[in-house]
């Protein structure tokens, strides 16, 4: 059982536009400043890519058919114009005040219709 | 160009040692977290522990306590993940990951390329 919360799988056709869920507590993400969530992106067989961070930004390289946002103790991350490419599997992370470390969700695996 | 290399896969048994490792090259070493994170087969991320090379501060999650040592070899920018009697549950990819961040660990940048290790009898 993951600290933070996301749908097992999610999918959705080509060009369409699906979101990830990440739900936590009060001790997570809704802590307040500082206690961002961030997101990957991981194909079979290779290691996560960070896709959004603190929250709502882009690293160079990451398409802008991927955004993120938070509110209070839950996060999203939206990806429009879906793309085969985009098959692989999410996962949202943030910092736990009540466990002094990192967690992980469960993530979400996208399939592309 | 910031880079994490771990060590190679590992066949073990049962109860045997193990230590893996995670060279940092390409920024300051001493001034980042990095942490270890376990991939099981066909699951999820399960982040094991952090430490700080600067003063090696480490934490663990509550699931790993106990179950594994998180060491750092600062004179050669290595960080090290250690287990002392292995379990077939073991089995798994384990990345070290570079945390940003300031007061907590922050978003993970570079990964490792990850370790396979196998533990069978």
């Amino acid at each position: 059982q993951s600290v933070l919360t996301q749908p097992p799988s999610v999918s959705g056709a080509p060009g369409q536009r699906v979101t990830i869920s990440c739900t936590g507590s009060s001790s997570n993400i809704g802590a307040g400043y500082g206690y961002d969530v961030h997101w990957y992106q991981q194909v079979p067989g290779t290691a996560p890519k960070l896709l959004i961070y603190g929250n709502n930004n882009r690293p160079s390289g990451v398409p802008d058919r991927f955004s993120g946002s938070k509110s209070g103790t839950s996060a999203s991350l939206a990806i429009t114009g879906l793309q085969a490419e985009d098959e692989a599997d999410y996962y949202c992370q943030s910092y736990d005040s009540s466990l002094s470390g990192v967690v992980f969700g469960g993530g979400t695996k996208l399939t592309v219709l | 160009e910031v880079q994490l290399v771990q060590s190679g896969a590992e066949v073990k048994k049962p109860g045997e040692s193990l230590k893996i490792s995670c060279k940092g090259s390409g920024y300051s070493f001493n001034s980042y977290w990095i942490a270890w994170v376990r991939q099981m087969p066909g699951k999820g991320l399960e982040w094991m522990g952090i430490i700080y090379p600067g003063d090696s501060d480490t934490t663990y999650s509550p699931s790993f306590q106990g179950q594994v040592t998180i060491s750092v070899d600062k004179s050669i920018n290595t960080a090290y993940l250690q287990w002392s009697s292995l379990k077939g549950s073991d089995t798994a990819i384990y990345y070290c990951a570079k945390h940003e961040g300031i007061a907590v660990p922050g978003e993970v940048a570079y990964w490792g390329q990850g370790t396979l290790v196998t533990v069978s009898s």
